[in-house]
């Protein structure tokens, strides 16, 4: 079945530093690749997604590249900022037909901590 | 995109009980999906919720422990039956974009059993 791989956490960094969360993938098919974060105490946001190889999702300053070849939607970021202390979820939709119906596999998360 | 509102956002409840937690979408779906996300681990999908039928469950979720109404396009309830401490989770309702494209959550409901 389809999984979502994201790199082993926590990532503690100071501001202004540059970020790098990795996430592969593992689908039949072409499935639609996002990024979810989690600040504390609140639900899911989607901060950024994209929808077929090659395509860049971007956000806030977050980007990812969607990488068939390597199965990866790793997301960075230039400069952190203390902000950004979130949870990172990347998760993948399977697409029926070119549709996606929301229905997701989420990576394991990421907790981002940054210091001032 | 998707404005989805959930109920209640938090509650502290007795073993034995049953928790009733409601989801409702600013716009007509087709689909919404419940998750479940457990202390300090990732999400997992309960069930899928369509209207006029069943509801379609994952593997290890039951329709006796987690039963699921949706009366109509835009509101959905995921009931928590006869509660252990186990069960103390996030539960949070989805609903794709207008896009079809991506999903959107409700802000979860915080179920603590003791």
């Amino acid at each position: 079945g389809d999984s979502v791989t994201q790199m082993e956490g926590p990532v503690t960094l100071s501001e202004e530093a540059f970020l790098t969360i990795n996430c592969t993938y593992t689908a039949t098919g072409y499935p639609s690749l996002f990024w979810y974060v989690q600040y504390p105490g609140e639900g899911l946001q989607l901060l950024l997604k994209a929808t077929k190889a090659d395509d860049k999702g971007s956000n806030k300053g977050f980007e990812a590249t969607y990488r068939k070849e390597t199965t990866s939607f790793h997301l960075e970021k230039g400069s952190v900022q203390v902000s950004d202390s979130a949870v990172y979820f990347c998760a993948l939709s399977a697409n029926a037909g070119g549709t996606s119906y929301g229905k997701l596999t989420f990576g394991q998360g990421t907790i981002l901590t940054v210091h001032p | 995109s998707a404005v989805i509102s959930q109920k209640p956002s938090r509650d502290i409840c007795q073993r034995g009980t049953s928790l009733t937690i409601q989801c409702q979408v600013d716009s007509q779906v087709t689909m919404m999906f419940w998750y479940r996300q457990q202390p300090g681990q990732s999400l997992t999908l309960i069930a899928t919720a369509n209207q006029g039928s069943e509801a379609t469950y994952e593997s290890g979720f039951v329709i006796d422990k987690f039963p699921i109404s949706r009366p109509n396009l835009t509101f959905s309830t995921l009931t928590v039956s006869n509660m252990s401490p186990e069960d103390s989770s996030i539960y949070l309702c989805s609903a794709p974009g207008q896009e079809n494209t991506e999903a959107f959550f409700g802000q979860g409901t915080r179920l603590t059993v003791v």
